[in-house]
C-alpha cells in the first residue's frame, strides 16, 4: 500500500526558516515531489528529488533519504505569501504520484 | 512552457444533470493526463489515469460509468460527471505529463457545485 505522512499544520514567523517533514512507505519509488497549493488553486511544482541529498532552489530546498523513506522541504526567509498548503508526493509507477494530505503553513508577521 | 488549462473554472448545476470538464495542454503534447478530486482541507485523490487513444484506468472506488473520461488527442482530455449529485460537489483538477517524466503539470482546477 501507499502511506505518506506529513504534519497537518505548522506556524512560523516572517523571516524565519521552517522545515516540513515527509515520511513515506510506497510500493515503488520514482522520485519525491513537493508542491505548493494556495487555497482554491491548483498545486504548483516546487521540487523533485530522485537521488539522496539536498536540492537547493532559491529560498526553497528539498532533501531526500531513500533508505529512510524521508524527505523535507526547507523554506528560508519566510514571506507572508508562503502561507499555503505544501504537498509531498511520491512518484510510484506508470507516471502516477501518490499525495500526502498536505501541511498547512501559516506565516505570521 | 508546460501550461495546462481547464474549462470551466467553476460550474453550478442542478442535481441529475451532467457536467463536462475539459483539460488541455496548451504548449506540449501530454502522453498521460490524470484527473483528481479534492474536497475541502483534504489532499488530492486520484480518480483516473487517461492515455490518448485508450480507455482510462480508474482508481478503486471510482465509478467509471459516472465519471466518463475521454482522451481524444494528445492535448485534450474531458471528464464528464453524469447524473451529478450534491456529494459530487468538489474541486476537480487535471494534470498532464510528458513521456519519461514524472513531473505533473496541473490545470487551475474546476470547482463543481451541485445544487
Amino acid at each position: 500500500g501507499q502511506n505518506i505522512d506529513q504534519p497537518t499544520e505548522m506556524t512560523a514567523t516572517e523571516g524565519a526558516i521552517v522545515q516540513i517533514n515527509c515520511t513515506y512507505q510506497t510500493s515503488g519509488f520514482n522520485g519525491l515531489f513537493w508542491y505548493q497549493q494556495h487555497a482554491g488553486e491548483a498545486p504548483t511544482f516546487l521540487s523533485y528529488n530522485v537521488l539522496d541529498g539536498l536540492e537547493e532552489k532559491g529560498r526553497f530546498s528539498s532533501f531526500l533519504s531513500r533508505s529512510k523513506g524521508y524527505s523535507y522541504l526547507l523554506l528560508k526567509e519566510l514571506q507572508m505569501k508562503d502561507s499555503a498548503s505544501y504537498l509531498c508526493a511520491v512518484g510510484t509507477n506508470a507516471g502516477k504520484s501518490t499525495f500526502g494530505d498536505g501541511t498547512t503553513l501559516t506565516v505570521k508577521p | 512552457g508546460a501550461v495546462v488549462s481547464q474549462h470551466p473554472s467553476w460550474v453550478i448545476c442542478k442535481s441529475g444533470t451532467s457536467v463536462k470538464i475539459e483539460c488541455r495542454s496548451l504548449d506540449f503534447q501530454a502522453t498521460t493526463m490524470f484527473w483528481y478530486r479534492q474536497f475541502p482541507k483534504q489532499s488530492l485523490m486520484l480518480m483516473a489515469t487517461s492515455n490518448e487513444g485508450s480507455k482510462a484506468t480508474y482508481e478503486q472506488g471510482v465509478e467509471k460509468d459516472k465519471f466518463l473520461i475521454n482522451h481524444a488527442s494528445l492535448t485534450l482530455s474531458t471528464l464528464t460527471v453524469t447524473s451529478a449529485h450534491p456529494e459530487d460537489s468538489s474541486f476537480y483538477i487535471c494534470s498532464a505529463t510528458v513521456r519519461s517524466s514524472y513531473e505533473q503539470y496541473f490545470g487551475p482546477g474546476t470547482r463543481l457545485t451541485v445544487t
